[in-house]
């Protein structure tokens, strides 16, 4: 059974910094891709940074560029988002993602929840 | 960055009925290799996202064949041949061509 568990979520004060995790199981993580997806509060879904299974290609929302560091350890089948200078609006329930835009690929983690607030 | 637009942003339907859901971009999603990579989530309330569409029109794994998704270039859409309780929830596009990816808007599907 595949399973994308995130941890490391939590209250940070703004400007704090805050690294989240994802543990993968049950597929073969080093093969694929994988994303890092946000929802703030009673809002929708906004894509935050992409990585390719060798980590050598990485993408990121204008939003966190520049604050946020993806990466992830194919040794380990984890996947890692690095936040700094968090904001208010960095907010919301982060989800890690394996999503194959070109074949019948999706995975999901249950999401962690980030809260930036003095 | 491409804008995606989804309408309407709440979609109250009768059970039994179709639905449709349109999304569109602000650029053609079409990509250098021929294909169009467009995407179909479904949120239902307290879960993760599940995709069900993806390259517009191809299920995803254990999709049921209600669901289906058509379009080009910039003008897509999601249907719903006939709508089920399981289906309430939150539905969003999301195009996968252009870096960075970006996810419409969301649409609110409930019964009526």
């Amino acid at each position: 059974e595949v399973q994308l568990v995130e941890s490391g979520g939590g209250l940070v004060q703004p400007g704090g910094s805050l690294r989240l995790s994802c543990a993968a199981s049950g597929f073969t993580f080093s093969s694929y891709e994988m994303n890092w997806v946000r929802q703030a509060p009673g809002k929708g879904l906004e894509w935050v940074s992409y990585i390719s299974s060798s980590g050598s290609t990485i993408y990121y929302a204008d939003s966190v560029k520049g604050r946020f560091t993806i990466s992830r350890d194919n040794a380990k089948n984890s996947l890692y988002l690095q936040m700094n200078s968090l904001r208010a609006e960095d907010t919301a329930v982060y989800y890690c993602a394996c999503i194959s835009i070109a074949a019948r690929l999706d995975y999901w983690g249950q999401g962690t929840l980030v809260t930036v607030s003095s | 960055d491409v804008v995606m637009t989804q309408s309407p942003l709440s979609l109250p339907v009768t059970l039994g009925q179709p639905a449709s859901i349109s999304c569109r971009s602000s650029q053609s999603l079409v990509y250098s290799d021929g294909n169009t990579y467009l995407n179909w989530f479904q949120q239902r309330p307290g879960q993760s996202p599940r995709r069900l569409i993806y390259k517009v029109s191809n299920w995803d794994s254990g999709v049921p064949d209600r669901f289906s998704g058509s379009g080009s270039g910039t003008d897509f859409t999601l249907k719903i041949s006939r709508v089920e309780a399981e289906d309430v929830g939150v539905y969003y596009c999301m195009q996968g061509t252009h870096w960075p990816y970006s996810f419409g808007q969301g649409t609110k599907l409930e019964i009526k």
